[in-house]
């Protein structure tokens, strides 16, 4: 089935610095993927929608300048952590829709543990 | 306003013995509603959608919309069903955004 793949799986970055996560749909073409947080033991919270080609559209309360996103191709969507502070360590889960033959299904990637230290 | 609930952090069941995770929702449209599972260690996977009214598992959901309610449900659980498991709403427009509930830990004890 389709495969939603992120990369690293696990980061530990020092504050201040920034950080890039990244989400590929492995065989399937997506104009639109998500991006989430989650904190342990909690909901997935939507971050932001990430648009191929154009501007991601966020969730209120997301700091757009802090969480930059980048959808380059219709394969690769990208979340940079910006300036990153100890309370941005999180569980990032991207998804994306396949709309191809196989059915009409969301596909979540593995997530990505972020450490700011 | 687009809202999922799950009332329940942790259920905690014995094996063979009924299970039923609630889920209510608040949505002003016509929402399409899915369990999701998460397994210890691994990603979410679709478990139910509600349009297809399948049995996955041996887990069935039937959509209320009287009672705005997806609650899922299972005869006999297993210990392999221990998981967490989110309600999730798609507002209508089939863009894959997801709204999930704050998720159910199922324990099913030997």
């Amino acid at each position: 089935g389709a495969v939603v793949s992120q990369h690293p799986s696990r980061v530990i970055c020092k504050s201040g610095t920034s950080v890039k996560i990244e989400c590929r749909s492995l065989d399937f073409q997506a104009t639109t993927m998500f991006w989430y947080r989650q904190f342990p033991k909690q909901s997935l919270m939507l971050m932001a929608t990430s648009n191929e080609g154009s501007k991601a559209t966020y969730e209120q309360g997301v700091e757009k300048d802090k969480f930059l996103i980048n959808h380059a191709s219709l394969t690769l969507s990208t979340l940079t952590v910006t300036s990153a502070h100890p309370e941005d360590s999180s569980f990032y889960i991207c998804s994306a829709r396949d709309y191809g033959p196989s059915g009409n299904t969301i596909y979540f990637g593995e997530g990505s543990w972020l450490t700011v230290v | 306003a687009q809202r999922v609930t799950q009332p329940e952090k942790l259920l905690s069941v014995f094996k063979g013995a009924p299970v039923e995770l609630k889920c209510n929702y608040s949505y002003s449209g016509s929402p399409e509603l899915f369990w999701y599972v998460q397994y210890s260690r691994q990603r979410l996977q679709l478990l139910l959608r509600h349009i297809s009214r399948e049995s996955i598992k041996g887990f069935t959901a039937d959509l209320n919309k009287g009672e705005t309610s997806f609650h899922l449900k299972k005869p006999f659980a297993q210990e392999e069903d221990s998981a967490m498991y989110y309600c999730a709403l798609a507002p209508s427009g089939n863009t894959g955004k997801l709204i999930f509930g704050q998720g159910t830990t199922l324990q099913v004890k030997p």
